[in-house]
């Protein structure tokens, strides 16, 4: 069974740590996705990557950045976690453009 | 933006089928319509995807209008289990969600 996974469920950080979410697929996928995900807001998409060292913004890059070294990983950088970071952030990978995306279960970060 | 419009809830009984509408009226001849679903305490899920004519999978029916401003997912009997957020996408790299439709299965 195809898979994306995410390294934490649930992470606790506080205010100003530098945030690591990792997302690894198995199915071979061009394409990664970060978004995050807040009640009364839906999904927002943060950054995302076609390709290997690739990367493109998204709607909210702002206080994140990412990293794409190898095809099967993508991670989401929080430079400086704010409590305005509290959030749920899902990653999928897709093959071909917007068909079939692959999501993960999920990291819910909590600032503090 | 979202370009798409669906209701923010349904309700269901158990065993009936479920008809969630969505319009699209600025779509384009090329673009597909995709739907996922978010499950409680999950990351959404592929639901199904087509272009023009009638889709049929496993999961769900999708019917499409002939001018392809709206088109209508179908769960043939619903359960507990397909009490989701629905979520109708014009075709968009990357994908754009919108609110959805949250539906509720009774039993």
């Amino acid at each position: 069974d195809v898979k994306v996974t995410q390294s934490s469920r649930y992470l606790v950080k506080r205010t100003g740590e530098k945030v690591f979410l990792e997302c690894v697929q198995d199915m071979d996928h061009e394409n990664m996705f970060w978004y995050r995900q807040d009640p009364g807001l839906g999904l927002r998409l943060i950054y995302f990557s076609y390709d290997v060292k690739m990367k493109e913004k998204g709607d909210i890059p702002e206080g994140y950045s990412v990293s794409r070294e190898k095809k099967e990983r993508f991670s989401l950088i929080l430079e400086s976690a704010s409590t305005n970071q509290t959030s749920m952030y899902l990653c999928a990978s897709s093959l071909l453009g917007a068909r079939g995306y692959t999501f993960g279960s999920g990291t819910r970060l909590t600032v503090v | 933006d979202a370009k798409t419009t669906q209701p923010n809830s349904m309700e269901s009984n158990e065993e009936e089928p479920v008809h969630l509408p969505c319009n699209h009226s600025t779509i384009s001849g090329t673009d597909y319509i995709h739907w996922y679903r978010q499950l409680p305490s999950q990351g959404p899920e592929y639901v199904i995807h087509g272009l023009t004519s009638n889709v049929n999978n496993r999961m769900a029916s999708l019917a499409i209008a002939e001018d392809r401003k709206s088109s209508t997912l179908i769960l043939h009997r619903a359960t507990l289990r397909d009490a989701a957020v629905y979520y109708c996408i014009q075709e968009n790299t990357p994908l754009v969600f919108g609110k959805g439709t949250r539906l509720s299965v009774i039993a």
